[in-house]
């Protein structure tokens, strides 16, 4: 069964400082790992995509990462402020079996963070 | 601007109602999705569709129903049948597939039972 965990379910820092949030996948055949950021309330919006060929990719202070071979990914957030605090969604996206385009997503739970001043 | 709308913010059901959810969009993209969100669980698909006049259930279609008729739109109705409709609906849009697409979110409606 595909399946992404993320851990922790929830965080609490202080700003300023960084955090990393896990994301660990059995979703097979893997196509792309994107991350949201979900404001409490809101919509997720896109911080970054990850494909089988990349290891590091930046978007500003954030900072994702993708080992393929051991189906894990992270999301690292430097130097926290008051408006990271959010729900970090991780979603992968599998090939579809014929080919076409459209392949399956499947959604972590997210991690809850939450930045205190 | 370009975005996703989601109406109503808040929706309150009565027992044995049926209710919709409205979802307009004018980023021109031709694929939408409709998903469930509860707490401490992943988002789930209830339906999409990928062209005007045509819709595929996802993963939890039972209880629920939509329509294309237009691009830009695309209402989701919660039936009498849904047993458990308290949640976060999100509507979602997304560019022609080429497999990286990303989504675009409405702000979501939060659906409760009175």
């Amino acid at each position: 069964k595909n399946q992404v965990e993320q851990s922790p379910q929830s965080l609490i820092i202080l700003e300023g400082k960084n955090c990393t949030l896990q994301c660990n996948y059995t979703v097979s055949p893997f196509s792309n790992l994107r991350w949201y950021k979900q404001d409490t309330g809101r919509g997720p919006v896109s911080l970054t995509i990850m494909t089988f060929s990349e290891n590091t990719k930046s978007n500003g202070r954030y900072t994702a990462t993708l080992d393929a071979d051991t189906k894990q990914s992270s999301l690292h957030i430097t130097a926290s402020q008051l408006s990271d605090s959010a729900s970090y969604i991780c979603v992968v996206r599998t090939f579809n079996a014929g080919g076409t385009s459209y392949g399956k997503l499947t959604f972590g739970q997210g991690t809850i963070l939450t930045v205190h001043p | 601007d370009g975005g996703i709308t989601q109406s109503p913010k808040y929706l309150f059901r009565k027992e044995g109602q049926n209710v919709t959810l409205s979802c307009e969009q004018n980023l021109n993209h031709d694929a939408m999705y409709w998903y469930r969100q509860d707490p401490g669980q992943g988002l789930r698909l209830i339906y999409y569709s990928q062209i005007v006049n045509d819709f595929q259930k996802g993963d939890i279609a039972e209880g629920y129903s939509v329509s294309r008729e237009k691009k830009e739109s695309f209402p989701l109705t919660v039936t009498s049948a849904q047993k458990n409709p308290t949640a976060f609906y999100l509507c979602a849009s997304s560019p022609p597939a080429g497999g990286r697409e990303k989504l675009f979110f409405g702000s979501g409606t939060q659906l409760s039972v009175l």
